[in-house]
């Protein structure tokens, strides 16, 4: 039981480079979110999703989009990659009738913008 | 909006000895939920207690007890008999009721049990 899989655990990427980080889920969760974690400013919410085919803005959405196809899935993507956007990315999900606030996580993935 | 603001950015302690991390919020609602997470060197995030906001009696689990006060908007983490496995960074969170478990974090503690 895998849990919350987020690849790539690392990433280098240039200034204006895209890509595409993907969190796998395999305990049927309806809710997935993605944060960013940076230095002296806790997690903060890019995206998330209350389940499949459906996405939201968080506080941070700018420069990222998201998508839900599958219930297991969501993906975060950068199409034009800033030094900004250097951060660790976390995956986490809710059950939906679980535990109130009880989230998830994946083991995060280190991007670093050039 | 919410704000969750730890005003500690590291901490340490001596292993057996106790522990107080602070947290405050600022918050319009009535309904709602207050937690703390620990994310250990390993990154994975865990939740370590959580406390809901119509409940007065303080959350504990096992060395791990909240003091929550309600009208000065403090939810602070006491940690009894210090392990070395406590070291980690641990953050405060918000969550407004029925907002479909989207946590506002505070800046987060690293707090360093010494041996």
């Amino acid at each position: 039981n895998a849990g919350v899989t987020q690849t790539p655990k690392f990433r280098v990427l240039k200034t204006g480079q895209s890509m595409t980080l993907l969190c796998a889920q395999d305990m049927n969760h309806e809710y997935m979110y993605w944060y960013r974690q940076d230095p002296g400013m806790g997690l903060r919410l890019i995206h998330y999703s209350v389940g499949e085919g459906t996405t939201a803005k968080g506080e941070v959405p700018d420069g990222y989009n998201v998508s839900r196809l599958k219930k297991q899935n969501f993906l975060l993507g950068l199409e034009s990659a800033a030094p900004s956007q250097t951060s660790v990315y976390f995956c986490a999900t809710h059950g939906g009738t679980g535990v109130a606030g009880e989230l998830f996580f994946g083991e995060g993935s280190r991007l670093t913008v050039l | 909006a919410q704000t969750v603001t730890q005003s500690q950015p590291e901490m340490s302690v001596q292993e057996a000895e106790t522990v107080t991390l602070s947290c405050t919020y600022d918050t319009s609602e009535n309904n709602y939920y207050l937690f703390w997470y620990k994310q250990p060197p390993s990154r994975q995030m865990i939740l370590v207690i959580r406390q809901e906001a119509y409940k007065q009696q303080n959350a504990t689990e096992n060395r791990f007890s909240v003091n929550f006060q309600k009208a000065a908007k403090s939810f602070s983490l006491k940690i009894s008999d210090s392990q070395l496995g406590d070291t980690a960074m641990y953050f405060c969170a918000f969550m407004k009721h029925e907002s479909g478990s989207r946590l506002t974090f505070g800046e987060g503690t690293q707090l360093t049990v010494n041996p």
